[in-house]
Formats: C-alpha cells, structure tokens, sequence
C-alpha cells in the first residue's frame, strides 16, 4: 500500500449503530486529519493529531470520537449519528504540522446514515 | 476571518480549449494559497501554491495560477484541458492562525469531447 488509505470505502449505519472509519498512511508522515466533505458546504476540518496528540477540535459533536494510536493510524468512532452527518470522510497527512505543508489525502468513506 | 469563494459551482469545456477557474480570497495578510483536484472516487490532490516571490505559480498536470493581490484572486489556468481533467477544483487559504486550511465551494468541471 502507498499514500493514504481509507477503510471502509462505503458504510451505511442506522441511527444507533455504533461504527468506526480507519485511516492509514504510508508516507511517514506525523500529523494526521479527518475532515467532512457534504454535498451543501465546502470541505470542513473536523480533528487534527500531531505525533498522536490531537491538536484541534473544531467544534465537532462528542457524537464523533477520533483516536490515533501511533502517527500512521486515524480512527474516526462513530455512535448515534443523524443523517445530517451523511457526508463523504477524507482522511489526511502531511510531514509537520503546519498548515502551508502539503496534505496527501486519501480517497474517503462515503458514510451514509439511515 | 479569512474565506474562499469560488463564484463558479459548474464549467463546462471543450477538450482542447483554454481553461480558468475563478478563485476569491479575503485575508489581511500576504495569504498562503492553494489549489488542490480531486477526481471522482479520490481524495484531493495538490496542483500548486504560492506563499510569495512569483506572482505566477507552475503546477503539475500543465496547470499555473496567477496571483493578484489587487483583486484578491489566484485563479487557475490551463491553456488545452485533456478530457481527464474533468473532476473538482478546490481553491485554499491558510487561516490567520496558521493552523490549517479554509477551501471554497468546489468547481466542478466537465470535458466536452
């Protein structure tokens, strides 16, 4: 595997389904992201790790749980969503964290709540 | 605080034409500007930047952007677009902390034959 791999590809979940995404990057890379991209409103960041320590929040519901075990692997836990929270989920890395420092990401899970 | 509008959700060319997409910003300072694509069923990809020194920026796939501080813009060229162009043009300002990106909207464009 190379760059940036998101699992799964596609997820429907019920309301009261519990579900988590994973993201894995094979870039070396020590700051990791999770960001929302729906259909209505441009790309949003969600969270923000650098070396397995979240950095940002931005204002994301407790209902969205990240975790980062080690600077290769995001999680992004999920519980009791709403079908507003259908959206398309990128994960993303870079080297450092800075913002100007180019983020490699990767193809997304298309998360479709019911 | 800092945004990004990118005035056109659709364009439409003919394979082999000139291409530019439209990209607005408001910030105070001198900005850090970027231009990701993302083809259908990928993750965004960089074209190019620009943080300072040549107003005109090269990218990969024959892209450049050109930066005009007096209009708050740096819209994306590409002089003959190739049908496999067709995907969604993402334009992004760092914010004023620094801290991480702001996108617009998306233009998402299509490659007539």
């Amino acid at each position: 595997e190379t760059g940036v791999t998101q699992t799964p590809r596609h997820l429907v979940m019920g309301m009261t389904n519990k579900k988590s995404l994973k993201c894995e990057q094979h870039l070396g890379h020590n700051a990791m992201y999770w960001y929302k991209q729906s259909a209505k409103k441009p790309l949003e960041l969600m969270f923000v790790y650098n070396f397995k320590e979240q950095t940002e929040n931005n204002s994301v519901p407790s209902r969205f749980s990240p975790e980062c075990p080690n600077s290769s692997h995001l999680f992004l836990h999920l519980h009791t969503l709403q079908p507003e929270d259908s959206a398309l989920y990128l994960c993303a890395s870079s080297g450092r964290l800075a913002a100007y420092v180019e983020q490699f990401f990767g193809p997304g899970t298309r998360l479709t709540v019911l | 605080a800092q945004s990004v509008t990118q005035p056109d959700i659709h364009i439409t060319v003919s394979e082999g034409a000139s291409l530019e997409l439209r990209c607005n910003y408001s910030y105070g300072a001198t900005p850090y500007l970027f231009w990701y694509v993302q083809s259908p069923g990928q993750g965004l990809q960089l074209l190019l930047k620009y943080f300072s020194g040549d107003t005109l920026v090269q990218g990969i796939k024959g892209f450049e952007a050109e930066f005009k501080r007096s209009q708050s813009s740096f819209n994306l060229r590409k002089p003959s677009v190739h049908w496999s162009d067709a995907a969604e043009y993402f334009c992004a300002v760092v914010n004023n902390a620094g801290n991480m990106l702001t996108f617009g909207g998306g233009t998402r464009l299509m490659v007539k034959p």
